[in-house]
């Protein structure tokens, strides 16, 4: 059974400062790895998604690693602002018509 | 890139009532569909899978016959949620995978605030 967790679970870093979130799962046996950013009280936005074949991806001031054989992925944040400040989520799926396993998420706050 | 709707995005009820949720698949056929749901503070948790033509299977814990699930068409699932309570009061998500070809995954609705008074 797939278990997703996510270190830290909080996280307060004053602005300009760059940033690791952690994400762990216990199958490796994963399709893709997706990283969402959620705001309080609003849906889902995707930000990253790393094929099970591939080892990073990269958007703008983001960057997502993946490290299947030992069950890691990082979101590095660099030059955080404020508008970063949500709530991470990373989740794995298994197959492309599987459920998605959510990790509890990393609530991020960067204060100006 | 495939979209997926949710109706209503917020619904405010008295307790007792039953609450229908729509996601639809705007550009592309789903014969499964996700419903996951978020309490406060939580991460979203995996409800019931959702089968076009055939009844839904549940997650250990959820109610099937409390959330009532119906995928009639190939860009159509609902949730019903019947006798709402405030317990039920909850973010409701649905997602749909993309059919054939490599590089594909889960597209994410908007997802469904209720609040249960």
């Amino acid at each position: 059974k797939q278990e997703v967790t996510q270190i830290p679970a909080a996280l307060s870093v004053p602005e300009g400062e760059n940033l690791v979130l952690n994400c762990s799962f216990t199958d490796s046996a994963i399709y893709n790895l997706q990283w969402f950013r959620q705001d309080p009280g609003k849906g889902l936005t995707s930000l990253l998604l790393i094929q099970s074949s591939q080892r990073e991806q990269t958007s703008g001031r983001l960057n997502a690693s993946l490290d299947k054989s030992s069950g890691r992925s990082t979101l590095y944040i660099a030059a955080s602002q404020p508008g970063d400040s949500a709530t991470y989520l990373c989740a794995a799926l298994k197959t492309s018509y599987d459920k998605v396993i959510f990790g509890p998420g990393t609530s991020l706050s960067v204060i100006p | 890139g495939a979209v997926v709707s949710q109706h209503p995005s917020w619904v405010i009820c008295k307790s007792g009532t039953s609450v229908k949720i729509e996601c639809r698949s705007l550009d592309f056929q789903a014969t499964t569909m996700f419903w996951y749901r978020q309490f406060p503070k939580q991460s979203l948790m995996l409800m019931a899978t959702s089968n076009e033509g055939s009844k839904a299977t549940y997650e250990q814990g959820v109610e099937k016959d409390k959330f009532l699930i119906n995928h009639a068409s190939l860009t159509l699932s609902t949730l019903t949620v019947t006798s709402a309570h405030p317990e039920d009061s909850s973010f409701y998500i649905c997602s749909a995978p993309t059919s054939g070809g490599a590089g594909e995954t889960q597209y994410f609705g908007p997802g469904t605030r209720l609040l249960v008074l």
